[in-house]
């Protein structure tokens, strides 16, 4: 089946505690990219991958990395989260950058 | 970068009726424009999409325009039944040469109202 996968689903952690959060696709897919939703504000790009070995900033990239080793990884790294952090966060995948999209199932982060 | 204001932010509708959603965007060089509906506790998903070369897309009761001149796009949802209640996104992709990124509305909550 194709898909895009997340995990974990939840998080609860601690100010300070790095952490991160996996993404995978099994579509082939080359853009690769990173969103957090939070209400009222939709969804904003993080950081986005348009193949491996290529990130870059979206429009929120301050406290995240990310790496693209292999075309179907994407993960997610936060290396000190703080509250404002906390989050909805999609990973999601397509052909290109000008395509359809498919989003992971979300997790959700909760920074204490 | 791109700026993109959707409104309105919540639309009730009776069932049956039309539904309008609309979109602006500030980046004459955009040029793919995807709608997401994101059901209560669920990922987004592309309900319908077009490109800069073309004006008007339609699949069944859902349509979307597009107006580079003026730069705005709408989401067009007839017949209107309960289950189009969610949130609707519109986003807009910026062209190679300026970032690959993609900029998104802040939403559109639609009840649908039996």
């Amino acid at each position: 089946e194709a898909q895009v996968t997340q995990n974990p689903r939840y998080l609860i952690t601690v100010t300070g505690k790095k952490l991160t959060v996996t993404c995978s696709q099994n579509m082939n897919h080359e853009y690769m990219s990173w969103y957090r939703q939070d209400p009222g504000l939709g969804l904003r790009q993080i950081y986005y991958s348009m193949n491996v070995e290529v990130t870059d900033k979206g429009d929120v990239p301050e406290g995240y990395k990310v790496s693209r080793k292999e075309k179907r990884n994407f993960p997610l790294i936060l290396e000190s989260p703080s509250p404002n952090q906390t989050s909805l966060y999609f990973c999601a995948s397509s052909l290109w950058s000008g395509n359809e999209q498919f989003f992971g199932p979300g997790t959700r982060l909760t920074v204490l | 970068g791109e700026n993109v204001e959707q409104h309105p932010s919540t639309l009730s509708v009776q069932e049956g009726d039309s539904a309008v959603i609309k979109c602006t965007y500030s980046d004459s060089a955009s040029n793919y424009f995807p709608w997401y509906k994101q059901e209560l506790g669920k990922r987004p998903q592309l309900i319908i999409d077009i490109r800069s070369n073309v004006g008007e897309k339609k699949d069944q009761r859902i349509a979307v325009t597009l107006n580079k001149t003026a730069k705005h796009f709408s989401l067009h949802i007839t017949e209107t039944q309960p289950e189009d209640s969610a949130v609707y996104f519109c986003a807009v992709n910026s062209p190679p040469d300026t970032g690959n990124q993609f900029y998104f509305g802040t939403g559109t909550s639609l009840t649908v109202i039996p």
